[in-house]
Formats: C-alpha cells, sequence, structure tokens
C-alpha cells in the first residue's frame, strides 16, 4: 500500500547547523513529491517539487528512487525556518496527495 | 485575491448535530479538495472535486457528503456529526491535478463534537 513516512516528529537543531528532514516513500507507480511547509499562524504551502529539482529558501531534496526517499536538505538553517513540514506524494494513478505525518522543526538560536 | 477562505473557523457540535462547512477559492481552479487532519498523523482526503457539477470519494468518505454547485465553492457536510469527526478539517483547491501542479490550502476548520 502507498505510504508516507517521516520517522521525526520533532527536529531541533541550531541556527546555522545542517538541517536533514527525512522523508520515506512506498509506491508501486511513478512517484512525485512534494514538500509543504506550515510556518506559525500560516496556511499550509508548497515548498519544493522534486519535478523542478529546485532550491527554494535554501532547501533541496532529491529523489532517490533506489532508497524510496525524498529527504529535504539546508546546509545552514536559520530561524525562520522553524516550522512544520510535510512530504506528501503524488499517485499517478488516481493524482491524489499522500501525505506523511509532519516533522516539526525548531531552530534555536 | 483572498485566494482558499473556510468558513467557520471553529465549531463546537454535539453528537448527532449536522453542520455545513464552506470553502471558496477565487482562483478559477478546476480541482478542490477536504482533507482532514488528526494528531500525530498526515493530512487525509475526505471528498474531492474535478470540476463544477463532480464530485468523488478520496481516502476517508464515510460520514461525509459534499457538493460543487458552483467552481468556486466546495461544501462539505456532516449529517450527524460523531465525536471521532472532531479533526481540524483543511480545504484546498488546484488548477488541475497534473503532476507538480501546487494545491493551495484554506486556513483551516477546528471542529469539536461532543
Amino acid at each position: 500500500a502507498q505510504r508516507v513516512t517521516q520517522p521525526e516528529k520533532l527536529l531541533s537543531v541550531f541556527k546555522g547547523a545542517p538541517v536533514e528532514l527525512k522523508c520515506n516513500y512506498s509506491y508501486s507507480g511513478s512517484p512525485e513529491l512534494f514538500w509543504y511547509v506550515q510556518y506559525s499562524r500560516q496556511r499550509l504551502q508548497l515548498l519544493l517539487r522534486h519535478i523542478s529539482r529546485e532550491s527554494i529558501k535554501g532547501f533541496t531534496a532529491d529523489l532517490n528512487k533506489g532508497e524510496t526517499s525524498f529527504h529535504l536538505k539546508k546546509p545552514f538553517a536559520q530561524e525562520e525556518d522553524s516550522a512544520m513540514y510535510y512530504c506528501a506524494l503524488l499517485m499517478d494513478s488516481n493524482y491524489q496527495l499522500i501525505w506523511g505525518a509532519g516533522t516539526k522543526l525548531i531552530i534555536k538560536p | 485575491n483572498a485566494g482558499v477562505t473556510q468558513t467557520p473557523k471553529f465549531r463546537v457540535l454535539k453528537t448527532g448535530q449536522s453542520m455545513t462547512l464552506l470553502c471558496a477559492q477565487d482562483m478559477n481552479h478546476e480541482y478542490m479538495y477536504w482533507y482532514r487532519q488528526d494528531p500525530g498523523m498526515g493530512l487525509r482526503l475526505i471528498h474531492y472535486s474535478v470540476g463544477e457539477g463532480t464530485t468523488a470519494k478520496g481516502e476517508v468518505p464515510d460520514g461525509y457528503n459534499v457538493s460543487r454547485l458552483k467552481k468556486q465553492n466546495f461544501l462539505l457536510g456532516l449529517e450527524s456529526a460523531a465525536p471521532s469527526q472532531t479533526s481540524v478539517y483543511f480545504c484546498a483547491s488546484s488548477y488541475d491535478s497534473r503532476p507538480g501542479r501546487e494545491q493551495f490550502f484554506g486556513p483551516g476548520t477546528r471542529l469539536t463534537v461532543l
């Protein structure tokens, strides 16, 4: 069955340290992966999508089909990165999103 | 542009009561979605719509009904609320469903069923 796993409910790092938020997926079809972010008192919004191969706010994510992972990385964390991060998988069978449970990222000053 | 709006923001119901959540978008999007989010879980799709007059079931449709009479509105109804429907409900919309297409979210409705 299709599934998205974010193993860390909470990740706390110091400002300036590297950040890696893990996302693993299980899907037999062709996956499309996304990272969405929700800052405090703001709406859930798209951060980046793997097909764009983009870097947004210093974050990058590479789809690794061999390891079925789509980890989100940033080399130097900033305090404004503190937020909830959700990994999501778009199923090509019905174009519905399957969501991970989210990781709360706290950047300590 | 207001984007995606949801009404109401908060609601407390008693078991067995009914209510309707309203979602409105002003981006001329074809697709609209209703999700629920429970503690420690990811968003789960309740129902969605691929265009005016159409609706389809998502992952957890039981106990809910929806209607899309106008392109800009997507209503979620609870006919007989149950405590298991206590959750935060999010509406989203997208231009279409093609890969990579972004979903735009509303602020959420926090529903408590006593």
